[in-house]
């Protein structure tokens, strides 16, 4: 089945230090890749839209200077949390879409990362 | 209003009972539906994923989905310790790609 590894699963940041996030598809071409945030108790929110090669499409209210997005390659999608502060402590998670007919797979998520920023 | 609404529980069951877990919409632009299963720190799960309405088995889960009521379900039979986990609804109108979340569900199933 399809496999998408998230690395690192955890991680603890000084604040003002900048993050990054791997998210890449093992057994697969992701066309497009999509990153949530998820408080505790609280859903997925997702965060932007990252098709590869092209520039990423954010959410209303989430600052793309902030949370930068790159999707280099059709396996690997970063996103790299900028000057982060402790309101930026979350659960981030990667999704990837296998194919365009997303009908018989779904999408696949990531095991997510835990941001804490002291 | 949230586009998807989902009760978050916590819903307790003792082990073996049928648990009915559901989802209600407004959006019927809405085609795809999924379940999920997250446990605690992890990814969501693909469970179980329907296209427009009915219904679809798959061991123990059921999923149903009813678009002129804009309502989504899933039944676990016979429900297992191993079970207890949040369960997510998420939908879909299948142009955007973009998937929308319930709040989730968390479920226990107590032995």
């Amino acid at each position: 089945g399809a496999v998408v590894s998230q690395h690192p699963s955890r991680v603890i940041c000084k604040s003002g230090t900048s993050v990054k996030i791997e998210c890449r598809s093992l057994d697969f071409q992701a066309t497009t890749m999509f990153w949530y945030r998820q408080f505790p108790k609280q859903s997925l929110m997702l965060m932007a839209t990252s098709n590869e090669g092209s520039k990423a499409t954010y959410e209303q209210g989430v600052e793309k200077d902030k949370f930068l997005i790159n999707h280099a390659s059709l396996t690997l999608s970063t996103l790299t949390v900028t000057s982060a502060h402790p309101e930026d402590s979350s659960f981030y998670i990667c999704s990837a879409q296998r194919d365009r007919e997303f009908a018989n797979y779904g999408y696949t998520f990531g095991s997510g990362t835990r941001l804490t920023v002291v | 209003q949230k586009e998807v609404e989902q009760d978050p529980g916590p819903l307790s069951v003792p082990e073996g009972a049928i648990v009915s877990l559901n989802c209600t919409y407004s959006n019927s632009a809405f085609q795809y539906f999924m379940w999920y299963r997250q446990y605690s720190r992890k990814g969501p799960e693909l469970l179980m994923y329907t296209y427009s309405s009915g219904n679809k088995e798959d061991g123990r889960f059921t999923a149903q989905v009813d678009k002129s009521s804009k309502y989504i379900s899933l039944f676990i039979r016979d429900s297992q310790p191993s079970d207890s986990a949040t369960y997510l609804c998420a939908m879909c109108a299948g142009n955007t790609g973009k998937l929308i979340f319930g709040q989730g569900t968390t479920l226990q199933v107590k032995p």
